[in-house]
C-alpha cells in the first residue's frame, strides 16, 4: 500500500515550457487535491476533484489545469509556467464520501518545482 | 468564510520543554479541527483530530481539544523530543464535505 504518490519529485523548467505533474492514489478513495505550499502561506487549494469524473476550482486555479483520469489519478498541468510558479506542489486524497465522512487527507512526498 | 489562525513561529525550545501551539478558527456550524504535522522533506500527515465540542484528540504524547466556546484548539505536548521538529498545521473541515481549511502553520525547532 503506496498511500498517495507524486512524480516527478524535483523540476525545474524555463518560463513559458509547460509540464504535467502526476498523481495516483491506491486507498480507493473517492476525493483527491492539489495544494501549493509557498513560505509563510501555508497550504492554498489549486483544485480539487470531489469524486471521479467531477474537478472543481480551488483558492488559485489561474495558470492550472487538472484532469481526473479516474479513480486513483488526479494530474495537475501547467500550460505556461511562470516564475511566480515556483512552490512546493502536494496532492492529497480522502475518503470524502459525504454523510459521517471527516475528511482526513493524505498527503503525497510533494514536487519541488522551480520556475526560471 | 471559514478560517484557520495559528500562532506565528518559528517556535524553539528545548528538549523536555512543555509546548503549546495555539490555535483559533472561524466557522458556521461545528467542523471537525485537525491537527497536521511536516517532518523536513515529507508531505503532511495527520496527528490528530476532534470531531465534536469537548472531544480529546491524541497522539503520540500530543493533544488537543476542541473548544467551541472559545473557538479554540491548540496543540500541547508536555516533554517534546528532537524528533518533534517540524511544521504543524491546524485544520477544520466540515463532516461530509470535499475541502480542508489550513492555518499557515507553525515551525517548532527542539535544542538537545
Amino acid at each position: 500500500n503506496a498511500g498517495v504518490t507524486q512524480t516527478p519529485k524535483f523540476q525545474v523548467l524555463k518560463t513559458g515550457q509547460s509540464m504535467t505533474l502526476q498523481c495516483a492514489q491506491d486507498m480507493n478513495h473517492n476525493s483527491m487535491y492539489w495544494y501549493r505550499q509557498d513560505p509563510g502561506m501555508g497550504l492554498r487549494l489549486i483544485y480539487y476533484s470531489a469524486s471521479e469524473g467531477t474537478t472543481d476550482k480551488g483558492e488559485v486555479p489561474n495558470g492550472y489545469n487538472v484532469s481526473r483520469l479516474n479513480k486513483r489519478e488526479f494530474s495537475l498541468r501547467l500550460e505556461s509556467a511562470a516564475p511566480s510558479q515556483t512552490s512546493v506542489y502536494f496532492c492529497a486524497s480522502s475518503e470524502s464520501s459525504g454523510g459521517r465522512s471527516y475528511n482526513e487527507q493524505f498527503f503525497g512526498p510533494g514536487t519541488r518545482l522551480t520556475v526560471l | 468564510g471559514d478560517s484557520v489562525t495559528q500562532m506565528e513561529g518559528p517556535v524553539t525550545l528545548s528538549e523536555e520543554a512543555f509546548l503549546t501551539i495555539n490555535c483559533t478558527y472561524t466557522a458556521t456550524g461545528y467542523p471537525s479541527l485537525f491537527w497536521y504535522v511536516q517532518y523536513p522533506g515529507e508531505g503532511l500527515q495527520l496527528l490528530l483530530k476532534a470531531t465534536k465540542a469537548d472531544d480529546k484528540g491524541s497522539n503520540k504524547g500530543f493533544e488537543a481539544t476542541y473548544r467551541k466556546e472559545t473557538t479554540s484548539f491548540h496543540l500541547e505536548k508536555g516533554s517534546v523530543q528532537v524528533s518533534d521538529s517540524a511544521v504543524y498545521f491546524c485544520a477544520l473541515s466540515h463532516t461530509g464535505g470535499f475541502k480542508t481549511i489550513f492555518g499557515a502553520g507553525t515551525r517548532l525547532f527542539v535544542k538537545a
